[in-house]
């Protein structure tokens, strides 16, 4: 079964380093995603993305933050200057063509800011 | 801005009974739910969804029934089982059609055997 593949499971940063968050979407979906859980709460939307640009961020997703698809099979998320408050587990979402189809997790990337 | 709310924490059930889990909603315009499962270091996974058309969705033990009046859906498995112990997250697509999901802050869900 086709499955959407998060790398890696865990990272280790210092404060004001730069991490990129890779994700694998199920090859023939065509929007993606990026949510963020911190621990204890709930699971919140980063960013939406198709067509090859952004078509909609939260007030989470500033100018720290980025999206890349590089090629045809890669999604990354890049933090340009991490902080202690963006450690988090961060997920990958890809999602079929159609208006209501349901989105497809990766299993998270666990994200620690030292 | 909790336009999409789990009330209840967590939930304890007996294998073999039935789970109930509820969901309920502020924003009308939302049209499409969909409900998550999640075990810990792992990502959600979709179990089932309904339509604003339509009032029930049956797949297998899970059921999900919407009371648009109420804003207002809820999740039935029957018969519960141990496997079924992990959290369920209730979410609905946002009005912009970009697919961007809104969750609930989750139900942990704990069936003894």
């Amino acid at each position: 079964e086709p499955e959407v593949t998060q790398t890696p499971s865990h990272q280790v940063t210092q404060m004001g380093q730069e991490v990129i968050l890779r994700c694998v979407p199920i090859s023939n979906h065509l929007y993606f995603y990026w949510y963020r859980q911190i621990l204890g709460q709930k699971v919140e939307f980063l960013v939406s993305f198709y067509n090859n640009e952004i078509s909609e961020k939260s007030e989470i997703f500033d100018d720290q933050f980025s999206v890349e698809r590089p090629d045809g099979s890669n999604f990354t998320l890049k933090i340009r200057s991490t902080k202690l408050e963006d450690s988090a587990m961060y997920f990958c979402a890809s999602r079929d063509r159609g208006r209501r189809t349901e989105a497809f997790f990766g299993q998270g990337t666990r994200l620690t800011v030292v | 801005d909790q336009q999409v709310k789990q009330n209840s924490p967590s939930l304890s059930v007996q294998e073999g009974r039935i789970s109930i889990l509820n969901c309920d909603y502020t924003n009308s315009m939302f049209d499409y739910f969909l409900w998550y499962k999640k075990y810990p270091a792992e990502g959600p996974t979709f179990l089932i969804s309904i339509s604003s058309i339509k009032d029930k969705n049956e797949d297998g033990r899970f059921t999900v029934f919407l009371n648009k009046s109420a804003k207002h859906l809820s999740l039935h498995i029957v018969p519960s089982q141990p496997g079924d112990s992990a959290v369920y997250f209730c979410a609905a697509y946002g009005s912009s059609n970009t697919g961007k999901l809104i969750f609930g802050q989750g139900t942990t869900l704990q069936v003894k055997p």
